[in-house]
């Protein structure tokens, strides 16, 4: 299975929106609501910003939010704050127990 | 609070073997579906391995099938991947998961910090 596409790069200035896309198949984010999304700084361990879809776990900001449109996912950020720049990677259940990420978006926070 | 603390990374040969173990705390890890995620340097995260909770089963990447094995020992709360054969491709930040898994949602809710994986000559 390839990896599910997201542009390489996204960027915004501080209270701006931006919104990350996650493409995959019928196979994986078109079948499950299973999709996540994980930002990770440099250096450090992914963290998980939203799970199956559109839930936020406890302690991520309510800027953060996920959606999803046949094939295709999304994780909106609004009121862009310094800190949220990051890589992004979103992750689809493929069945099988597995899991297939995307190829990340580097966030630039202007 | 969940605590994964993987070991046994190291710089190894192209065709050698090493065994990755990872120390959970913190949450019931019998029951818990764990996986192994992958990161080469500079690249994208890589689904590994995954070992079911409460269901024995194991599930693997095509990318090491045949050529590493997932296993647990509940008993220590441990979870390990035993990884032969190794390539160069090989050569990546591996992260222990907790997986969340039942009814209605999957995701890897934990991470470890990782360990460091070099496979080189």
């Amino acid at each position: 299975q390839s990896a599910l596409t997201q542009p390489r790069s996204v960027s915004g200035s501080p209270g701006q929106s931006v919104t990350i896309s996650c493409t995959g198949t019928s196979s994986d984010v078109g079948t499950y609501n299973y999709v996540s999304w994980y930002q990770q700084h440099p250096g450090k361990a992914p963290k998980l910003m939203i799970c199956d879809v559109t839930k936020r776990p406890s302690g991520v900001p309510d800027r953060f939010s996920g959606s999803k449109s046949g094939n295709t996912a999304s994780l909106t950020i609004s009121g862009l704050q310094a800190e949220d720049e990051a890589d992004y990677y979103c992750c689809s259940y493929a069945g099988s127990y597995s899991l297939l990420f995307g190829g990340g978006t580097k966030l630039t926070v202007l | 609070e969940v605590r994964l603390l993987e070991s046994g990374g190291g710089l190894v040969q192209p065709g050698g073997s090493l065994r990755l173990s990872c120390a959970a705390s913190g949450f019931n890890f019998t029951t818990s579906t764990m996986n192994w995620v992958r990161q080469a340097p500079g690249k994208g995260l890589e689904w590994v391995s995954t070992f079911s909770g409460s269901v024995c089963c194991t599930y693997y990447a095509d990318s090491v099938k045949g050529r590493v094995t997932i296993s647990r020992d509940n008993s220590k709360n441990t979870l390990y991947l035993q990884m032969n054969s190794l390539r160069d491709e090989d050569t990546a930040i591996y992260y222990c998961a907790q997986v969340e898994a039942g009814s209605g949602t999957y995701y890897v809710e934990n991470w470890g910090q990782g360990t460091l994986v070099t496979v080189s000559s």
